[in-house]
């Protein structure tokens, strides 16, 4: 049965970097058959979608957020991670890993299927 | 970027009701859509994907219709676990994009 469970420091100062690992058990990040994405969830708000890395590295990464988001794979360790600088308020949230399956053969994809519980990250001073 | 609109934000309704959520996209995404459950202080779980396909474990209650722009979530009769947020998702291009939520209350 695959579990991801987030893991990191719940609070950060303002400006610092945020810094999240999603440790993924019961499949191997580097089997390549899935993308592995980081969402966000403001207290009391919607969803909001972060970015995804598959296996190799590739990143995609929401626009707005681009400028402050990098995402690493580490398949030895089986987990992949966020990092997002210069953090605000604005940033408080709780944040999901998830994954999604590509299928290469058919370049169709597959929503997420598998999350972890969360983590609330709450930035202040 | 699609965006993805809900409505209604808000539904009150009783066990055994008939409910229907609509989502729109701001452009066709062909079937490329997704439904999930949000329980308080719980991970989303997917209910729905390609705009008709129940997820597995998921029960037969809850189904799912649409194509291009338009579709829709049921839940034939309302159980006490089906009160809950729910949230479209299109998956049709990045960046993936979610509905603002509607919220299935207790009337």
């Amino acid at each position: 049965q695959l579990q991801l469970r987030e893991s990191g420091p719940g609070l950060v100062k303002p400006s610092e970097t945020l810094s999240l690992i999603c440790h993924v058990s019961g499949d191997s990040i580097s089997g390549g058959h899935y993308c592995w994405d980081w969402i966000r969830q403001p207290p009391g708000k919607g969803l909001e979608w972060i970015g995804v890395i598959d296996h190799s590295g590739t990143t995609d990464y929401d626009a707005s957020l681009k400028s402050r988001v990098t995402m690493s794979v580490d398949t030895s360790k089986n987990q992949f991670s966020l990092k997002l600088n210069s953090v605000t308020a604005a940033d408080t949230a709780v944040y999901y890993c998830a994954r999604h399956l590509f299928n290469r053969a058919a370049n169709t994809f597959y929503p997420f299927d598998y999350w972890g519980q969360g983590t609330l990250v709450t930035v202040s001073s | 970027d699609i965006q993805m609109t809900q409505s209604p934000s808000t539904l009150s309704a009783s066990v055994g009701d008939r409910v229907t959520i609509t989502c729109r996209a701001s452009q066709s995404i062909s079937t490329w859509l997704a439904w999930y459950q949000q329980r308080p202080g719980r991970a989303p779980k997917l209910l729905i994907y390609k705009a008709s396909g129940l997820e597995s474990g998921v029960p037969s209650t809850f189904s799912g219709s649409g194509f291009g722009t338009e579709f829709t979530l049921t839940i034939r009769s309302l159980q006490p676990e089906d009160f809950a947020t729910y949230y479209c998702q299109q998956y049709d291009s990045y960046p993936w994009t979610f509905g603002q939520g509607t919220k299935v209350e207790i009337k």
